[in-house]
């Protein structure tokens, strides 16, 4: 079946720090991978998204690129800020499902 | 224009009560999800409706939990006989068609708290 492992929480940086958060996947086929993201007291948000092998999907300045030969899709950001205080889910639609599988999320701090 | 929207915010009931949690997907979306998301158990998938077509029911824990879709828009989750593991935020999206290249869209949720 298909399944996500993201790298465990809390994360807490400050201002202007680099980000990653490791996320690898099983799945059946090949998959559509997703970057979601809570911000506190809001609703789930999709922060971007690849569908094929080595492409790079990027949104305020994060980027994940999708790579096949390790099953991952990692979520960087070169200098975070405050307002990307929220949670990170990783996530996947694969073979005939049309539903999403998602990590198990990482809750992100940024400190001034 | 207006987003998934979801009702009520927040439900505290009794166990053994029953519940139903509304879902007002985008208009014009055909696909429409529900989505479970609890402390124990992360984000789980429950139900979903595409179309006219039979939804499919996979991930609905037991059979006290039923949705439906009345005129291909508004959906309803009902919980029969609430537990306390029912405890959760219900989260419901939609989406132009159930293709994975299409982005659900969600809602707020609804949290719902069993006592």
């Amino acid at each position: 079946g298909n399944s996500v492992t993201q790298m465990e929480g809390p994360v807490t940086l400050s201002e202007e720090a680099f980000l990653t958060i490791n996320c690898t996947y099983t799945a059946t086929g090949y998959p559509s991978l997703f970057w979601y993201v809570q911000y506190p007291g809001e609703g789930l948000q999709l922060l971007l998204k690849a569908t094929k092998a080595d492409d790079k999907g990027s949104n305020k300045g994060f980027e994940a690129t999708y790579r096949k030969e390790t099953t991952s899709f990692h979520l960087e950001k070169g200098s975070v800020q405050v307002s990307d205080s929220a949670v990170y889910f990783c996530a996947l639609i694969s073979g005939s499902a049309r539903q999403l599988t998602f990590g198990s999320g990482t809750q992100l701090t940024v400190l001034p | 224009g207006a987003g998934v929207s979801q009702s009520p915010s927040n439900k505290v009931t009794e166990k053994g009560k029953d519940v139903e949690l509304r879902c007002d997907p985008i208009s014009g979306h055909t696909a429409l999800y529900w989505y479970r998301q609890s402390l124990g158990q992360g984000l789980e998938f429950l139900i979903y409706f595409q179309g006219n077509s039979a939804p499919d029911k996979s991930g609905l824990p037991s059979d006290r939990f039923s949705a439906e879709r009345t005129g291909g828009s508004v959906s309803t989750l009902t919980i029969q006989r609430t537990q306390q593991e029912d405890s959760a935020v219900y989260l419901c999206a939609s989406s132009l068609a159930s293709e994975r290249g299409y982005e659900q869209y969600f809602g707020p949720g609804t949290r719902l708290t069993v006592t």
